[in-house]
């Protein structure tokens, strides 16, 4: 079965700063993925996800995330970081058809003034 | 398009009681999801739908768990005699999906339980 591991619980990063958040999936076939954001108490938003194709994809709010297939590998980054970043970030993998989708734990994003 | 909406927002009940929660996906997504979040965790799949028909359960969902589609519209989600440990956010999403191909789930805001 599929699964997906983030590593970092916690991200603090400075505004204005780049940032990366890493994910690791593991699954037989060409996986699809998936970052979907998180606010206190607020459903799941998606920001960018991978089929096939291109192995960098552009999302939404500035993010982009790169597929690296040798790593098992799709973190997500965005060059300058804003206070309204600040927010749960979670990956996720699913099979083709997304009958079932598995989440990460999640990274929790911190953004300093 | 309202996006998919849950009701309600949160839910108090006594450990014993029975709840259900309901999800209004978009209406033109044919599939609908289940899922449920505990603090600190990500979303963990319960059930899913296409159209009117349960086509998968997890293990997660014991018996006192019952979903229904019942005009392939929106969904219900009963839990019966609530336990502490069913505390938790249930994320309601819907998708398009044609043959194999998903273009991403689109969530509601949860319902989050707390069982006293």
């Amino acid at each position: 079965a599929q699964s997906v591991t983030q590593p970092d619980i916690h991200i603090t990063v400075s505004e204005g700063a780049s940032l990366e958040l890493r994910c690791n999936y593991s699954y037989g076939a060409t996986p699809y993925l998936f970052w979907y954001v998180q606010s206190p108490g607020q459903g799941l938003q998606l920001l960018l996800k991978y089929f096939s194709g291109d192995t960098l994809v552009q999302g939404i709010k500035g993010f982009e995330a790169e597929f690296k297939r040798s790593q098992s590998s799709f973190n997500l980054r965005k060059p300058s970081v804003h206070w309204s970043d600040a927010a749960e970030y979670f990956c996720a993998v699913a099979t083709g058809g997304n009958n079932d989708m598995r989440f990460g734990a999640g990274t929790r994003l911190t953004v300093k003034p | 398009d309202t996006g998919v909406s849950q009701d309600p927002r949160h839910k108090i009940t006594k450990r014993g009681q029975n709840v259900t929660f309901r999800c209004d996906p978009i209406s033109e997504h044919n599939r609908l999801y289940w899922y449920r979040q505990t603090l600190g965790q990500g979303p963990e799949f319960l059930t899913y739908f296409q159209n009117e028909a349960q086509l998968e359960k997890s293990r997660l969902l014991s018996d006192r768990f019952s979903a229904e589609r019942p005009k392939g519209s929106f969904s219900t989600l009963e839990i019966q005699r609530t336990e502490q440990g069913d505390s938790a956010m249930y994320l309601c999403a819907s998708s398009k999906t044609t043959g194999v191909l998903n273009y991403g789930y689109t969530f509601g805001s949860g319902t989050r339980l707390t069982v006293v």
